[in-house]
């Protein structure tokens, strides 16, 4: 057990429409990541959120957007949703601060939220 | 910009035969070099990292890598391989220090090892 939970677990969807995956991250973690993972695109960065501020946007689509809260637990929100967007969503979490990094800065991956969208 | 590259999308092993995944990476900076081990329907788990000091690092259940510099490579291995072991393997970088350090990892296409009986 790596200590993020994400929820759900699963979700199936329709086209077009718009879902929220919540991630929890370890204990005392102030930074949260969120990667997709499909078959052809292999694990992606989307987003990474620390303290509650964005600090690094990658290959994320403008029809997704992230937020972190001042719990920690972070949200990404994907609408007007496609086929394409069928995929395995994880969260991590890390010690490491913006604009330097303390420990060896492994990321701590949740299970995932597995995303169908037909 | 860094970058990694998993050769071999597919790796067969025998039960008890070594086991070698290869990863090589590409910064312009000493990295931070990883590999997770995802086993099905869970989530990516660390087998083992290298920061800085000993090249030769070893991992959780019997793995073990190289960091060498001269080659750009950061080669996953165990000698005797288990069923248990049959998983997808990913290697990653981190970016350390400048203005792209924000902690996030950089993964390969990842490995899938089978292991045959």
């Amino acid at each position: 057990d790596s200590g993020v939970t994400q929820t759900p677990k699963h979700l199936i969807t329709a086209t077009g429409q718009r879902v929220t995956l919540r991630c929890s991250p370890r204990s005392g973690d102030l930074s949260v990541y969120w990667y997709q993972q499909s078959l052809d695109q292999g694990l992606q960065f989307l987003i990474h959120y620390y303290n509650g501020e964005e600090r690094a946007k990658g290959n994320i689509l403008e029809r997704f957007s992230a937020q972190q809260f001042p719990d920690l637990h972070s949200e990404l929100n994907l609408s007007s949703l496609e086929l394409g967007d069928s995929a395995l969503y994880f969260c991590a979490s890390s010690v490491v601060k913006a604009g330097g990094f303390s420990g060896t800065g492994e990321l701590f991956f949740g299970e995932g939220s597995r995303l169908t969208v037909l | 910009a860094q970058s990694v590259t998993q050769l071999g999308s597919h790796v067969s092993v025998s039960e008890g035969a070594l086991v070698l995944l290869r990863c090589n990476y590409s910064s312009s900076v000493p990295p931070y070099l990883f590999w997770y081990v995802q086993y099905p329907n869970q989530g990516l788990q660390l087998l083992l990292k290298y920061t800085t000091g000993a090249t030769l690092v070893k991992g959780i259940n019997g793995f073990e890598a190289e960091f060498k510099k001269s080659e750009t490579s950061f080669h996953l291995t165990k000698p005797s391989a288990h069923m248990s072991d049959a998983a997808e393997y990913f290697c990653a970088v981190r970016i350390v220090g400048g203005s792209g350090n924000t902690g996030k990892l950089i993964f390969g296409q990842g490995t899938t090892l089978q292991v045959k009986p």
